[in-house]
């Protein structure tokens, strides 16, 4: 257990629907990454934040957005869902801001737009 | 941008049998970092390189950093069916994000 939870797990939805997955991080960890994994490729970079401010973007669609709360929980809102949103979403934590820590990955949320 | 290229994309091997996967980066990379996700599973550390020429073992497996931190390697010798999954290596060129190769998926005949 990397100690990362995400919620919910799996989520079926219609395109053009909105959909807000959840991601807390580890005990103590400040950073929270989001990645897009499709079948069979490889991990995509969205976003991150430290410690409530966003640090890093990657390839995010204007359709997502995310979020770091306060208490150091992040929401990754996708809109306007196409099928090709179809995909496994990592959230991932580490300690600091820095790349150069260990991310720790939760289990995903396997998002299925119909 | 900073591209971090895989290869193979697959590979098939005999229990037994050695298995290796490189990383390829277009830039210097300050630290190289290695990850392992099995079927249905989650990414999970395995390792970080950060010196030019470094190399690692953890038991069976040898991680090997690039003299000009461009490349990287993970070899596994004598493969047991517990190694099967998706490799991946990712890199970080000074403060940028973390980039992560396509990944390398083992499986293994028993």
């Amino acid at each position: 257990d990397s100690g990362v939870t995400q919620t919910p797990k799996h989520l079926i939805t219609a395109t053009g629907q909105r959909v807000t997955l959840r991601c807390s991080p580890r005990s103590g960890d400040l950073s929270v990454y989001w990645y897009q994994q499709s079948l069979d490729q490889g991990l995509q970079f969205l976003i991150q934040y430290y410690n409530g401010e966003e640090r890093a973007k990657g390839n995010i669609l204007e359709r997502f957005s995310a979020q770091q709360f306060p208490d150091l929980h992040s929401e990754l809102n996708l809109s306007s869902l196409e099928l090709g949103d179809s995909a496994l979403y990592f959230c991932a934590s580490s300690v600091v801001a820095g790349h150069d820590a260990p991310l720790h990955f939760g289990n995903g949320t396997r998002l299925t737009v119909t | 941008g900073q591209q971090v290229m895989q290869i193979p994309q697959y590979q098939h091997v005999q229990e037994g049998e050695d298995f290796t996967t490189y990383c390829n980066s277009s830039t210097t990379l300050s630290n190289i970092q290695w990850y392992k996700q099995r079927p249905g599973g989650h990414p999970v550390f395995l390792i970080q390189l950060v010196k030019s020429g470094e190399v690692k073992k953890q038991k069976r497996l040898t991680f090997q950093f690039g003299e000009a931190k461009k490349n990287s390697s993970l070899h596994i010798t004598a493969t047991q069916t517990t190694d099967v999954g998706t490799y991946f290596c990712a890199g970080r060129e000074g403060a940028q994000k973390l980039v992560f190769g396509q990944g390398t998926r083992l499986t293994i005949n028993p």
